[in-house]
């Protein structure tokens, strides 16, 4: 199946600080590509989908100003958390779509101190 | 988009099927059934796809009856390596992900 890689795996960082996370698609275009949260004991849930080369389109109650994505090309967006605090700590996973099907990421833990 | 209800939990011991079904009555025209399995603190990981009808790939099976408002993951002779949380998703793109089955294989 198809490769999406996310870096880093896990990051942590002092409250007020923005932090950025990569997500790519190794072996296919991703032209869309969406980023989730999960949060401990619970399900995925869906932040926004990014299309390449556009703005990404948020989902209701994520703040676009403070989780901040970029898709600049068909194989890499990127997420910034911008003034992270310690409620953002959480797991983030991103997704590629590769025709009809989502391959997702690794997953990356952030911790805010 | 399209809901799922799935159960909520299943156990099974080793060595024998296990058959998750997944209800989608609102299932749209261009929807694609895909079942994913997540291990903690990983992303979840793609098992398989289809449309209608009978799907078979190297890990499991997919059936799908004709109204297409259910979906049955069949999972042949589980090892202790596949409890885990398995997702049953419809949609052309955007996929709402629900509660899923958490798996418990026992020895």
């Amino acid at each position: 199946g198809a490769v999406v890689s996310q870096h880093p795996s896990w990051v942590i960082c002092k409250s007020g600080t923005s932090v950025k996370i990569e997500c790519r698609s190794l072996d296919f275009q991703a032209t869309t590509m969406f980023w989730y949260r999960q949060f401990p004991k619970q399900s995925l849930m869906l932040m926004a989908t990014s299309n390449e080369g556009s703005k990404a389109t948020y989902e209701q109650g994520v703040e676009k100003d403070k989780f901040l994505i970029n898709h600049a090309s068909l194989t890499l967006s990127t997420l910034t958390v911008t003034s992270a605090h310690p409620e953002d700590s959480s797991f983030y996973i991103c997704s590629g779509a590769d025709q009809e099907t989502q391959y997702f990421g690794p997953g990356t833990r952030l911790l805010v101190l | 988009l399209a809901k799922t209800t799935q159960p909520i939990s299943m156990d099974s011991y080793e060595g024998q099927e296990v058959n998750i079904t997944c209800s989608h009555n609102n299932i749209a025209t261009n929807d694609y059934i895909t079942w994913y399995q997540q291990f903690p603190s990983q992303g979840p990981r793609f098992i398989i796809q289809g449309y209608k009808t009978k799907v078979t790939n190297e890990v499991a099976s997919l059936f799908i009856p004709a109204d297409r408002k259910s979906s049955t993951l069949s999972l042949p002779r589980v090892s202790l390596s596949d409890t885990a949380v398995y997702y049953c998703l419809v949609g052309d793109r955007t996929l709402v992900f629900g509660k899923g089955t958490r798996l418990s294989v026992i020895a």
